[in-house]
């Protein structure tokens, strides 16, 4: 079955240092990837995806995600974490036309 | 502009109340979804609407009603609901949603349901 899995439910790092926030898919085909994040109370937010290409991805608020295929893995990081990213993030697989299956969730605590 | 708007933010029903949830986005988009979140649960999907029709209902109860009146509003019409039925309910929209796997879907601030 095409899913994605967080293995971690909980991330914590200082201020100022890299963050990674893991990812990894279960896909028969090419996999089409999301991250979003959420906000408490607020709906999800796109950050970025991969649909082919560069293994490397770019995407809002300085994020960025790295695509390995060997790994199956899709990892979202950023160079030097903010307090204010602090919050709950998804990855997600396109699955079919319309449907999108989320990962259960990774919160981020970024440390001032 | 990416946004889609949800009202109401909050919404308190009795199991006996008939309520409306409305979404709308004015991104020329011409897919739009209805998840349910639970807390600290990834959203699930109940409802796609593409081209103004139903395409896909994930076994949803017959107690939630989609309705999608034209390409820019979709609502969810609610009726005798249960407990169990709190949650989150987001809204999302994206080109198509027709063979478009790249396509990313735009969510809004989601209703918050209660259900008494």
């Amino acid at each position: 079955a095409q899913s994605v899995a967080q293995p971690e439910d909980q991330v914590n790092v200082a201020e100022g240092n890299p963050l990674t926030v893991k990812c990894t898919y279960s896909v028969s085909g090419n996999p089409y990837l999301f991250w979003y994040v959420q906000y408490p109370n607020r709906g999800l937010q796109f950050l970025l995806k991969y649909i082919t290409g560069d293994n490397l991805v770019k995407g809002s608020y300085g994020f960025e995600a790295e695509f390995n295929k060997s790994q199956t893995s899709f990892h979202l990081k950023k160079p030097s974490a903010l307090v204010s990213d602090s919050a709950l993030y998804f990855c997600a697989v396109r699955i079919n036309n319309n449907d999108m299956r989320f990962g259960a969730g990774t919160r981020l605590t970024v440390k001032p | 502009d990416t946004e889609v708007t949800q009202t109401p933010k909050h919404l308190v029903m009795g199991m006996t109340n008939k309520k409306s949830l409305k979404c709308e986005q004015h991104m020329g988009h011409r897919a739009m979804y209805w998840y349910k979140q639970k807390a600290k649960k990834p959203p699930e999907l109940m409802f796609v609407y593409s081209y103004e029709k139903l395409s896909i209902n994930e076994s949803v109860p017959s107690r939630f009603s989609p309705e999608c009146p034209n390409s820019s509003l979709l609502n969810l019409h609610l009726h005798a609901l249960q407990p169990e039925d709190s949650a989150l309910y987001l809204c999302a929209s994206s080109q198509d949603g027709k063979g478009r796997y790249q396509e990313t879907q735009y969510f809004g601030p989601g209703t918050r349901l209660l259900v008494l």
